[in-house]
């Protein structure tokens, strides 16, 4: 079975800090896609970003990048400089490569950004 | 602009109502899907459809129907048999089903009980 852990339910940070969401999963499978979502307090959950697992490279974009680590079997994303407007809770998630009707989504991390 | 379209925002269910919440897509997508989000809890799916005129149960569809006449339409009952439907649902679409597509999603419905 699959399964993603958000360990973090809550992290608080001040302006211009850097911060770390957590993100570990579990699958038999040897292929699968790992994404994260960003859901603002508007209700829309908002792709970030999309890895399959052959694929190790780290990811930047912008001030957002994103460790993925098969040995530890994690996926982390980092917010570089925080500003105010990330304030949102965060899901990771995990689909195997033939269906993502089968998408596990962790609990989510709520990150609150403080001026 | 593209996009999915929850309607409504809000939603107010009595006891013994049935309450349908809309979804509408132009991104053309063939896969849609509806999930139902719990405080502090992840998204769990309640039904997904890959093309018109079929769906699947997801893993919570007791006390909810669906229906897909249409591919741009998915709408969603929550029928009196769910016992506890106040939560945020939100519906989602993508271009196919296999795992390296990524689901859009509409702004959502939240249900709650008069």
């Amino acid at each position: 079975a699959q399964k993603v852990t958000q360990a973090q339910t809550e992290i608080s940070v001040v302006e211009k800090e850097d911060v770390t969401l957590d993100c570990v999963y579990e699958t038999r499978d040897t292929t699968y896609y790992l994404f994260w979502y960003k859901q603002p307090p508007s209700g829309e959950l908002v792709f970030l970003i999309r890895r399959n697992s052959f694929d190790e490279q780290n990811e930047i974009s912008g001030r957002y990048s994103w460790n993925f680590q098969k040995s530890t079997s994690s996926f982390n994303f980092t917010i570089t400089a925080s500003q105010v407007v990330d304030s949102a809770v965060y899901f990771c998630a995990l689909s195997d490569l033939y269906n993502n009707n089968d998408m596990r989504f962790g609990a989510g991390t709520r990150l609150t950004v403080k001026p | 602009d593209g996009g999915i379209t929850q309607s409504p925002k809000y939603l107010f269910r009595k006891e013994g109502q049935n309450v349908t919440l809309s979804c509408e897509q132009n991104l053309n997508h063939d896969a849609m899907y509806w999930y139902r989000q719990d405080p502090g809890q992840g998204l769990r799916l309640i039904y997904y459809s890959q093309i018109v005129n079929d769906f699947q149960k997801g893993d919570i569809a007791e006390g909810y129907s669906v229906s897909r006449e249409k591919k741009e339409s998915f709408p969603l009952t929550v029928t009196s048999a769910q016992k506890n439907p106040t939560a945020f649902y939100l519906c989602a679409s993508s271009t196919g089903i296999t795992g390296n597509q990524p689901q859009h999603f509409g702004d959502g419905t939240r249900l709650s009980i008069l």
